[in-house]
C-alpha cells in the first residue's frame, strides 16, 4: 500500500485565492512526523511545514497551513493568499518513527496560480 | 542554501557508461538518502545511509550502489547506463536515526543526469 496518497496531479488557482492540496497517509505507527516540500520549476526541494502526530494543533508557517484531521489520515495543505511564486510541485512526505527516519513520500501535485 | 552539496550538477554520458554522483550532507547530519526523480514523476527512495551503514533500500537497481564514508559524504554509482536512467537524482541529509521526526529532509540541488 501507498504510505502517502496524493490525489490531485494538478491543481490551478486565481491569484490572491486560498487552495487545499490533499494528502492522505497510510501508517499504523502513533508516532509520525508530516512534511510538505515544494519544488519550483528549477528543481530543488524546498520544505514548508511540519506537523507531529501528537501535535494538538494545526501547524502554520505564514501563508501556509497544515488542516491536520488525524482520524482521517489526512494533512491537507493550505496555502492562503496564493502568488504567482506559487506555482511549483507540491510534496507531501511522512516519517515514521519505527522505520527509522525514512521519508516516504507521495506523487506530488503540480499547482499553478494563475494572474 | 540548504548546506547539502551535490556534485556534479548536471552529467551527460552515453549508454552503457558508469557514473558517480556525489553528495555532502548538513554538517552534523548523519543520515544521507537518495532519491531518483524521473520526468514529471515523484521521488522515488533509492537507499539510506546512517554514519556509513545501510539503513534502508528502496528501488534501487542492481546497476546502482551506493556507500557513505567516514567523513560522511557518500557517493552513489550508476553503471551499464540506460536511456531510462535520465533523471533528477537527489540527495538528501537529516538528524539522528530514529529519533527526531521533527527534522525535515534537507535537499541539495539535484543532479540531473542525461544518458543518451
Amino acid at each position: 500500500a501507498q504510505k502517502i496518497t496524493q490525489t490531485q496531479p494538478g491543481m490551478f488557482v486565481q491569484e490572491k485565492e486560498a487552495v487545499t492540496l490533499d494528502c492522505t497517509y497510510d501508517t499504523s505507527d502513533p508516532s509520525y512526523g508530516l512534511f510538505w516540500y515544494k519544488q519550483p520549476s528549477s528543481g530543488e526541494m524546498i520544505f514548508l511545514i511540519y506537523q507531529g502526530s501528537y501535535d494538538q494543533q494545526n501547524a502554520t508557517e505564514g501563508r501556509y497551513s497544515l488542516n491536520f484531521q488525524k482520524a482521517r489520515k489526512s494533512a491537507n495543505l493550505v496555502i492562503s493568499a496564493s502568488q504567482l511564486g506559487d506555482s511549483a510541485m507540491y510534496f507531501c512526505a511522512m516519517r515514521e518513527r519505527n522505520t527509522g527516519n525514512q521519508f516516504y513520500f507521495g506523487t506530488g501535485t503540480s499547482l499553478t496560480v494563475i494572474p | 542554501d540548504s548546506g547539502v552539496t551535490q556534485t556534479p550538477k548536471h552529467l551527460i554520458t552515453a549508454t552503457g557508461q558508469r557514473v558517480t554522483l556525489r553528495c555532502s550532507p548538513r554538517s552534523g547530519d548523519l543520515s544521507v538518502y537518495w532519491y531518483q526523480q524521473s520526468l514529471d514523476q515523484g521521488l522515488q527512495f533509492l537507499i539510506q545511509y546512517y554514519n556509513g551503514e545501510e539503513r534502508a533500500k528502496g528501488n534501487i537497481l542492481e546497476r546502482f550502489s551506493a556507500q557513505q564514508f567516514p567523513d560522511l559524504h557518500s557517493e552513489l554509482n550508476l553503471s551499464s547506463l540506460e536511456l531510462g536512467d535520465s533523471a533528477l537524482y537527489f540527495c538528501a541529509s537529516s538528524d539522528n536515526y530514529g529519533t527526531a521526526l521533527n527534522t525535515e529532509a534537507f535537499f541539495g540541488q539535484g543532479t540531473r543526469l542525461t544518458v543518451v
